[in-house]
């Protein structure tokens, strides 16, 4: 079964706006992981943070866990046309096997 | 550094027919992944190699689909006989061997094989 359900499905904001994108999940983790998928293309991973960290920031994205509620939020700020893709959260169990959600479709309007 | 590559990256085949898909991760990396995303939905686990060992194949469907990676270094993955609802891309993605240095966690994914199953 889906182990990670980000949220919304589909967010359209104008460029300079911030976008956040919600993660809910299910089991115990190791740590959280945020990937980007531009159409036609392979997944490339933005930013990772585990399970005993609260907030990390990479550049515009910042992302925040909340393993007492099984959530997690990526702020993408100042956002620009070319952030428009498909985010996916991915959770990491103790076995290694990364799991993925269905993802969030981004649409930044120039 | 060559990065993952995937072939072919789209194939179209008839429902009964066999298709087979190839990997070859980034040099050096033991764990290899096979995912699947049909229709905009979640990308599905299939499976996980630590070098040549099926260390994880919880996710495979069911006995039509077939991976392998002898010696270690690429992967195939054959679908034989294809269903209709086998459609969907198929994403192959390594990283170094879990507990080492370079192993950061990030998976690095290839651009996919889109299969169309008629």
């Amino acid at each position: 079964s889906q182990q990670g359900e980000e949220d919304p499905q589909a967010l359209s904001i104008q460029e300079g706006e911030n976008a956040t994108m919600n993660c809910s999940y299910k089991t115990s983790i190791n740590n959280l992981q945020w990937y980007r998928q531009n159409s036609g293309r392979g997944l490339v991973h933005l930013i990772l943070i585990r399970s005993n960290e609260r907030e990390k920031h990479s550049g515009r994205l910042r992302v925040t866990l909340d393993t007492s509620k099984k959530s997690s939020s990526l702020l993408i700020t100042a956002s620009r046309a070319a952030d428009t893709a498909s985010y996916f959260c991915a959770t990491v169990t103790g076995g290694f096997k990364t799991i993925f959600g269905a993802g969030t479709r981004l649409f930044v309007k120039a | 550094e060559a990065g993952v590559t995937q072939f072919p990256s789209h194939s179209v085949i008839e429902k009964g027919q066999t298709v087979t898909l190839r990997c070859d991760p980034i040099s050096g990396h033991d764990n290899l992944y096979w995912y699947r995303r049909v229709m905009g939905k979640e990308i599905k686990f299939l499976l996980h190699f630590v070098k040549e060992s099926k260390q994880d194949e919880s996710g495979m469907p069911n006995n039509r689909f077939l991976a392998e990676r002898t010696g270690g270094t690429y992967s195939t993955l054959k679908v034989q006989p294809a269903e209709l609802e086998d459609s969907g891309v198929y994403f192959c993605a390594s990283s170094p061997y879990a507990g080492t240095a370079q192993n950061t966690g990030e998976l690095f994914f290839g651009e996919g094989s889109r299969l169309t199953v008629l």
